[in-house]
């Protein structure tokens, strides 16, 4: 069956450094999301992209995130300069159809900043 | 008040028995339902997948929804060691995409 891919599992960096996650959708999907989990907390929605443009966005997701489809398979997450409160399992997901279809999450990349 | 809330558990139930899992919501307008189970150090994977009120059943896996007391709940029949893992409700608007709100899991347990 085919999987959102995420990489790296996991990623270590410093306070205000920059982190680019990736992300590999599912080949036939169409939209694509960012969720992250804080540990100990919920499941929250940051971003779905659409046709190379955000279609909508959470308050979490402010200027120091930004996302990117460089090329036709990859899906990436940006924060410019990351915080201690980045901290967080984000996950990837992807649909067919956006809003009629369900999503499909990878396993995540867990973020830790020092 | 808190949008979706989840009883944290952990439940634990003896192989065979029948799990109930429970969400309650505060938004009257969410129309669409989700179960999710997360498996440690993975992501979560859609397990059922609901529109308004009613029940959806899907091999040992039965959904409800009442939308009328805000409530949803996931029953697993005949439960099994691999169920163990937590349970996601998530829920959305009618027009909001795929913006899931979801509640914070309960953790499962099934001892053989």
């Amino acid at each position: 069956e085919p999987e959102v891919t995420q990489t790296p599992s996991h990623q270590v960096t410093q306070m205000g450094q920059e982190v680019i996650l990736r992300c590999v959708p599912i080949s036939n999907h169409l939209y694509f999301y960012w969720y992250r989990q804080i540990l100990g907390q919920k499941v929250e929605f940051l971003v779905s992209f659409y046709n190379n443009e955000i279609s909508e966005k959470s308050e979490i997701f402010d200027d120091q995130f930004s996302v990117e489809r460089p090329d036709g398979s990859n899906f990436t997450l940006k924060i410019r300069s990351t915080k201690l409160e980045d901290s967080a399992m984000y996950f990837c997901a992807s649909t067919v159809e956006g809003a009629n279809s369900p999503l499909h999450f990878g396993n995540g990349t867990r973020l830790t900043v020092t | 008040q808190k949008e979706v809330e989840q009883d944290p558990g952990p439940l634990s139930v003896p192989e065979g028995a029948i799990v109930s899992l429970n969400c309650t919501y505060s938004n009257s307008a969410f129309q669409y339902f989700m179960w999710y189970r997360q498996y440690s150090r993975k992501g979560p994977e859609l397990l059922m997948y609901t529109y308004s009120s009613g029940n959806k059943e899907d091999g040992r896996f039965t959904a409800q929804v009442d939308k009328s007391s805000k409530y949803i709940s996931l029953f697993i029949r005949d439960s099994q060691p691999s169920d163990s893992a937590t349970y996601l409700c998530a829920m959305r608007l009618n027009n909001a995409g795929n913006m899931l709100t979801f509640g914070g899991g309960t953790r499962l347990m099934v001892k053989p």
